[in-house]
């Protein structure tokens, strides 16, 4: 099952304008992260935000963490037409013996120039 | 450093043949990890290998195998591959899953396998 949703499932913007995706999940995390994939790409991480955090910023990106609401925000200021992509939070959290990463089915961002 | 690398890219199968997917990693990680990807859906987990010769199922198993002879490698084989086994495939692999600097926790993933079983 999915741990983490995203919403919305497609957002298209134009350059320069801000782009905010949201992640919610169900479980308790040791930390969340969020991946970038391009099309015919595999992933790349971006950024993780442990779960003792709130915010953290990386260049363009701002992440939030709600552990109360368990839920997360990716904040990606001043777009570029190369942000497009699909942006997927993962979940970072014990199943049985070992941490596994759970993905959400993502957020299709287009950055139209 | 290649990172991670997966052979072949693109695959065509009949139903019931089978085939097996190389995952390469160049990083000395231990973990390593197989997923499937299916069109407007994220990654689910098929298995995983927490280090030299050990694997263990995730969230969708069934149909496949793994074997992890190489710390640096990790192989997926389908034995009888089915239409529902079309999908793209990635591999990642983990420094740790303990640790408290952020690149413990990252996962490092290949380019993907694209699979089509007719």
């Amino acid at each position: 099952s999915q741990q983490g949703e995203e919403d919305p499932q497609a957002l298209s913007i134009q350059e320069g304008e801000n782009a905010t995706m949201n992640c919610s999940y169900k479980t308790s995390i040791n930390n969340l992260q969020w991946y970038r994939q391009n099309s015919g790409r595999g992933l790349v991480h971006l950024i993780l935000i442990r779960s003792n955090e709130r915010e953290k910023h990386s260049g363009r990106l701002r992440v939030t963490l709600d552990t109360s609401k368990k839920s997360s925000s990716l904040l990606i200021t001043a777009s570029r037409a190369a942000d497009t992509a699909s942006y997927f939070c993962a979940t970072d959290a014990l199943s049985g013996s070992a941490r596994q990463l759970t993905f959400g089915s993502g957020t299709q961002l287009t950055v139209l120039p | 450093n290649a990172g991670v690398t997966q052979t072949p890219k693109f695959r065509v199968l009949k139903t019931g043949q089978s085939m097996t997917l190389l995952c390469a990693q160049d990083m000395n990680h231990e973990y390593m990890y197989w997923y499937r990807q299916d069109p407007g859906m994220g990654l689910r987990l098929i298995h995983y290998s927490v280090g030299e010769g050990t694997t263990a199922k995730g969230e969708v198993p069934d149909g496949y195998n793994v074997s992890r002879l190489k710390k640096q490698n990790f192989l997926l084989g389908l034995e009888s591959a089915a239409p529902s086994q079309t999908s793209v495939y990635f591999c990642a692999s983990r420094l740790t899953t303990w640790g408290g600097r952020s690149s413990y926790n990252e996962q490092f993933f290949g380019p993907g396998t694209r699979l089509t079983v007719l």
